[in-house]
């Protein structure tokens, strides 16, 4: 089967950088990706893994261990817009191209 | 403007009364997908499509139907509403290079009663 485990709720302060971690058992894999969602928004794309390493987009970064079944995203110089959710998500081809998404980790960024 | 459309955005029906919920996407995507978002759950894929005529099941496919007869559409049905279906739902799309991205819709907020 197919399962993503994430923090529910992380809190982090303006200024400062956070990890997010994602753990996965998939069948099949198509890659990890990120997204952002905002409240009563829908999400947004931010990052796609299919290879082991770090890909730096701006001030976010995503990580990915295949064989640890691992990601996570790194969020630097936080500022008060990125809180929001922060959902991970795998794909799955096993004949077909299923998308599992995480329950999301809602971040709080303080002042 | 590349976008994903849905309508309606809300919706408030009662149960067995068959409705549709539609998404087009004007960014010749391939590949569609409908999501349910409850709280604590996150989304779950329920269809998606790689191309016309081609759909498949995600992970909680009961009680939806879909087609995808031209390319830029991919209407949801609910032939018999029931009240565990409230939820909110999302249309997105991709196209089939990478990185995949997909483009979600506004969501749609059904409330079945």
């Amino acid at each position: 089967g197919q399962n993503i485990d994430q923090p529910t709720e992380m809190t982090a302060t303006e200024g400062a950088i956070v990890q997010i971690n994602c753990t996965y058992q998939t069948s099949g894999f198509n890659g990890l990706f990120w997204y952002q969602q905002h409240a009563g928004e829908a999400p947004t794309f931010l990052s796609y893994n299919v290879l082991d390493g770090l890909e730096e987009k701006g001030r976010f970064s995503s990580f990915l261990s295949r064989s640890k079944g691992y990601s996570y995203l790194l969020l630097k110089e936080l500022q008060m817009k990125d809180s929001a959710s922060y959902l991970c998500a795998v794909s799955g081809y096993t004949g077909g191209f299923k998308t599992i998404f995480g329950a999301g980790t809602r971040l709080f960024v303080k002042a | 403007e590349a976008q994903v459309t849905q309508n309606p955005r809300y919706l408030i029906t009662v149960t067995g009364k068959k409705l549709t919920v539609t998404c087009s996407q004007n960014m010749n995507h391939e590949y569609m997908s409908w999501y349910r978002q409850d709280p604590g759950l996150g989304l779950r894929q329920i269809y998606y499509s790689m191309n016309v005529e081609v759909t498949d099941k995600g992970d909680v496919p009961e009680g939806y139907k879909v087609s995808r007869k031209e390319k830029r559409n991919f209407p949801l049905i609910l032939e018999s509403p029931s009240p565990n279906q409230t939820s909110l739902y999302f249309c997105a799309s991709s196209s089939m290079e990478v990185p995949y991205e997909q483009y979600f819709g506004p969501g749609t907020r059904l409330t079945v009663t």
